[in-house]
């Protein structure tokens, strides 16, 4: 199994809803990730977990809020996001934090 | 803020020919080196890595590195339409930190 799964694919969502993206992966991978990409722009690094613990924040807004139950699953809690924040959510995973990215096929997310 | 440059492009190649992109980076600390193709609408895909100077050949795709002059390059040699994505070239930054250029557009026409 080399997937990374995201679900839902599709999210449209009010400023005033609480939502959870989600990403599984079963490679035995120790690093995931979440990245955000807007049309037409590379992704851009949100969060980082190795081991389970976050070890990289990259001054993400706190209306995202990552979370890490076990080594194989990896959460996104959204809460009060803006129209901005309509993008492609992308989760991804590694052996380890220096070893090569693997996506999930991404979260079309639309804040309305 | 660590720079990753590409030619956005399009970059438009007749069916069968070469087509030949290039990445230069800012950090000549940089360890590692990812290739990856996006079709629209769709999550980026790896197709190559490379970590040392040369040559690095898997199948119709060949990665060409060279730290000194800090540049990264991918050949697509037989170039299908299939090959028609946006390629985005990455680089590994302090061993935990992945920064993407903005990538390049390649147009493979029949």
């Amino acid at each position: 199994d080399t997937e990374v799964t995201q679900t839902p694919k599709h999210l449209v969502m009010g400023m005033t809803n609480k939502k959870s993206l989600k990403c599984e992966q079963h490679m035995g991978h120790r690093a995931m990730y979440w990245y955000k990409q807007k049309a037409k722009k590379p992704p851009e690094l949100m969060f980082v977990y190795s081991y389970e613990k976050l070890s990289i924040n990259e001054s993400v807004p706190s209306r995202f809020s990552p979370e890490c139950p076990n080594s194989s699953l990896l959460n996104l809690h959204l809460h009060a996001l803006q129209p901005e924040d309509s993008a492609l959510y992308l989760c991804a995973s590694s052996q380890s934090t220096n070893e090569k990215l693997f996506f999930g096929s991404g979260t079309q997310l639309s804040v309305l | 803020q660590k720079e990753v440059e590409q030619n956005s492009g399009p970059l438009s190649v007749p069916e069968g020919a070469i087509a030949s992109l290039n990445c230069t980076y800012s950090d000549r600390g940089s360890q590692s080196f990812f290739w990856y193709r996006q079709y629209s609408g769709k999550s980026p895909e790896l197709i190559m890595s490379i970590y040392s100077n040369g040559d690095k050949e898997d199948g119709r795709f060949t990665a060409q590195l060279n730290k000194a002059s800090q540049y990264v390059s991918l050949l697509i040699r037989d170039s299908q339409p299939s090959d028609s994505a946006t390629y985005l070239c990455a680089v590994l930054y302090n061993f935990n930190k992945f920064y993407f250029g903005s990538g390049t557009k390649l147009n493979v026409k029949p």
